[in-house]
């Protein structure tokens, strides 16, 4: 299985402020990559796909970029609604994979 | 509008069976894969299986971790999406999600979950 590192865990940022979310896959997963954005008791929204195309309806403040093993999210002026916790997924090659996650708090 | 409601959680003993059912509606359901991911409380989604589309035959792939104990199967008269689950353990206590996929990748739409407790 193709295991996805991602970090951090945990992020405290403020208002309008920009953050950065990592995920490592453990081999090329050719921009098979999907952010996930998941608030308690919800189940996730999709924001980003193939690494970096912007899912419909999603705020452009979000964005994705990436190749090969490593990719990012950044997330620019941060909203108050953008306190969640945020996954990413690889799917490049079955079991498709999900990262362990980062819990966004919003000061 | 697109939705998905699962329906059939709640607490098993182990070594139990249940059946999960996915309702779907607002979309055209044999255009789309369907998956079923589960998520312990606090921890991240674990991709289960899909059974493909019309057009690829309703074919099923399955992740090797539930492999021979679940099985997807869908009834497109119906729109309705099931997931079998046999031999259940404690480590399956999750909330089930039923998601849609245009094809074998990311799922861009769903449901709201249901909760499945194995425990004597």
């Amino acid at each position: 299985d193709i295991q996805m590192t991602q970090s951090p865990a945990s992020l405290s940022a403020s208002l309008g402020e920009t953050v950065s979310i990592e995920c490592l896959a453990s081999e090329d997963i050719y921009n098979n990559l999907a952010w996930y954005q998941q608030k308690p008791g919800k189940s996730p929204q999709l924001l980003i796909y193939y690494a970096s195309s912007l899912q419909d309806g999603v705020p452009s403040r979000f964005s994705g970029s990436g190749s090969g093993t490593q990719y990012s999210l950044k997330i620019n002026s941060l909203e108050s609604e953008d306190a969640a916790t945020y996954f990413c997924l690889q799917d490049s090659e079955y079991p498709f994979t999900f990262g362990s996650g980062t819990k966004l708090e919003i000061k | 509008e697109v939705k998905l409601l699962e329906s059939g959680g709640g607490l098993v003993q182990p070594g139990g069976s249940m059946r999960l059912s996915c309702a779907a509606s607002g979309f055209t359901f044999t255009d789309f894969y369907m998956n079923w991911i589960r998520q312990p409380a606090g921890k991240a989604p674990e991709w289960l299986g899909f059974i493909r589309n019309k057009a690829n035959g309703y074919t099923t792939e399955y992740n090797p971790s539930v492999k021979g104990r679940f099985t997807i199967s869908r009834d497109n008269t119906q729109n309705m999406l099931y997931l079998q689950m046999n031999t259940l353990r404690a480590e399956d206590t999750a909330t089930y999600y039923c998601a849609r996929s245009k094809s074998d990748w990311y799922f861009d739409f769903w449901g709201p979950g249901t909760m499945v407790t194995v425990s004597s």
